[in-house]
């Protein structure tokens, strides 16, 4: 019944490992996001993906990979994780033409 | 670019008390104005939005924003508050055209019994 899930809901994980966060949505939307909010709530954009398309790709370290294997799923992998990407990582999905986002729980990602 | 203003960054006010929550944006273009709810450990819910028509906007739980296009705000509102509206508030803007977001930096609102 979710409308858009994201696992795992936490991840702890060590410096300089691989992790991926997944997200899908089915709500038959054409457009998904991923957010990054830190430690002060600040919620910033790191990608948008319209109909599997990159159209957002704001300024994160290319160890940051989104991949979207069809419309309703978009995923985000880290490489070499470091201690500043501990957050909470949201992933959101609308339709581009009503501007509305819905978003995920969360994933709060913590790097040791 | 756009950018979004919440003055406030926490607010404490007691229960059935009537609050604001300020939210300013600036833009050269017509925007769309939401506010976001996020409650403790939680993902962000809508509360409500601003498209285009009737300047006061009503949302879930009570809340209502007011458009003001020559103050650019976009300030929230409720008249009595539950001790469930304890959350952090985001104010957020888009363009009419493309589909990205501005946040603001969050308003924490703590109601007191």
């Amino acid at each position: 019944d979710t409308a858009v899930s994201q696992t795992p809901k936490y991840l702890v994980t060590q410096m300089g490992n691989d992790k991926s966060i997944k997200c899908e949505q089915n709500l038959g939307h054409d457009t998904m996001y991923w957010y990054k909010q830190d430690s002060k709530k600040f919620l910033k954009i790191m990608f948008s993906y319209n109909n599997k398309e990159l159209i957002i790709n704001e300024t994160v370290p290319n160890r940051f990979s989104p991949k979207s294997p069809d419309k309703a799923h978009l995923n985000l992998h880290i490489n070499s994780l470091e201690l500043g990407d501990s957050a909470v990582y949201f992933c959101a999905s609308g339709l581009a033409a009503y501007n509305e986002q819905f978003f995920g729980p969360g994933t709060r990602l913590t790097v040791l | 670019a756009q950018s979004v203003t919440q003055l406030d960054s926490q607010v404490p006010v007691f229960e059935e008390a009537p609050v604001e929550l300020r939210c300013n944006y600036s833009s050269s273009v017509s925007v769309y104005l939401f506010w976001y709810v996020q409650y403790p450990n939680q993902g962000l819910q809508l509360l409500l939005k601003y498209l285009s028509g009737s300047t006061l906007v009503k949302g879930i739980n009570g809340f209502e924003a007011e458009f003001n296009k020559s103050q650019t705000s976009f300030h929230l509102r409720k008249p009595s508050v539950h001790i469930s509206d304890t959350a952090e508030y985001f104010c957020a803007v888009s363009q009419r055209t493309g589909n990205q977001f501005y946040f603001g930096t969050g308003t924490s609102l703590t109601v007191i019994p």
